[in-house]
């Protein structure tokens, strides 16, 4: 079945470093991809998404590729600030006509002062 | 105006007892879901409506029993609550099938 794999957390980071959250994924046919971002105490929110292969996706300052010769849909941002820490959620589209977001397992991202 | 909203926000309940979450949306969406995340942080999906017609129901144990009276609206009852139910659960809705679910804020519920 459809599957998302992110990398193990927690993550942590200073202030201005460069972020990379790896997420690979398992599907058949041509899925939507999905990062959300989960504020402490808060739910899910969608950050931004890819919905072909070689699309970015980009928000406030984040941006992620669809891969398909990868499957990869990466999370990258060039300077992170103490207000990113948060979990982020890799997530797919299930095509099957069910219509269901597949998550991954979520990466706990900590920014030090 | 919060666009989701879940109540209660905590539950603390003892083993057995059965237990009601209610979900509203003032989105007009015609899509709600029910997701279960534990301590771990792991989502994963229970049930979803589309315009009151259950569409998902992920192996949950009967146990958990969905209703939607309208579209608005997805609650959530659990009978016989044991120690495992302990999770947050989260409530979500979209516009038809876009992927883009908008969350409610969790019931964090708490099983003794």
């Amino acid at each position: 079945g459809n599957s998302v794999t992110q990398m193990e957390g927690p993550v942590t980071l200073s202030e201005e470093a460069f972020l990379t959250i790896n997420c690979t994924y398992t599907a058949t046919g041509y899925p939507s991809l999905f990062w959300y971002v989960q504020y402490p105490g808060e739910g899910l929110q969608l950050l931004l998404k890819a919905t072909k292969a070689d699309d970015k996706g980009s928000n406030k300052g984040f941006e992620a590729t669809y891969r398909k010769e990868t499957t990869s849909f990466h999370l990258e941002k060039g300077s992170v600030q103490v207000s990113d820490s948060a979990v982020y959620f890799c997530a797919l589209s299930d095509q099957s006509g069910a219509q269901k977001l597949v998550f991954g397992q979520g990466t706990r991202l900590t920014i030090n002062p | 105006d919060t666009a989701v909203s879940q109540t209660p926000k905590y539950l603390v309940t003892q083993m057995g007892n059965d237990k009601s979450i209610k979900c509203e949306q003032n989105l007009g969406h015609d899509t709600m879901y029910w997701y279960k995340q534990d301590s771990k942080k792991f989502l994963k999906i229970m049930f979803s409506y589309n315009n009151k017609e259950l569409i998902i129901n992920e192996t949950v144990p009967n146990r958990f029993s969905p209703k939607s009276p309208d579209k608005a609206h997805l609650n959530l009852h659990i009978n016989s609550l044991e120690l495992g139910d302990s999770a947050v659960y989260f409530c979500a809705s979209s516009p038809r099938y876009t992927g883009e679910l908008f969350f409610g804020e969790g019931s964090r519920l708490t099983v003794l």
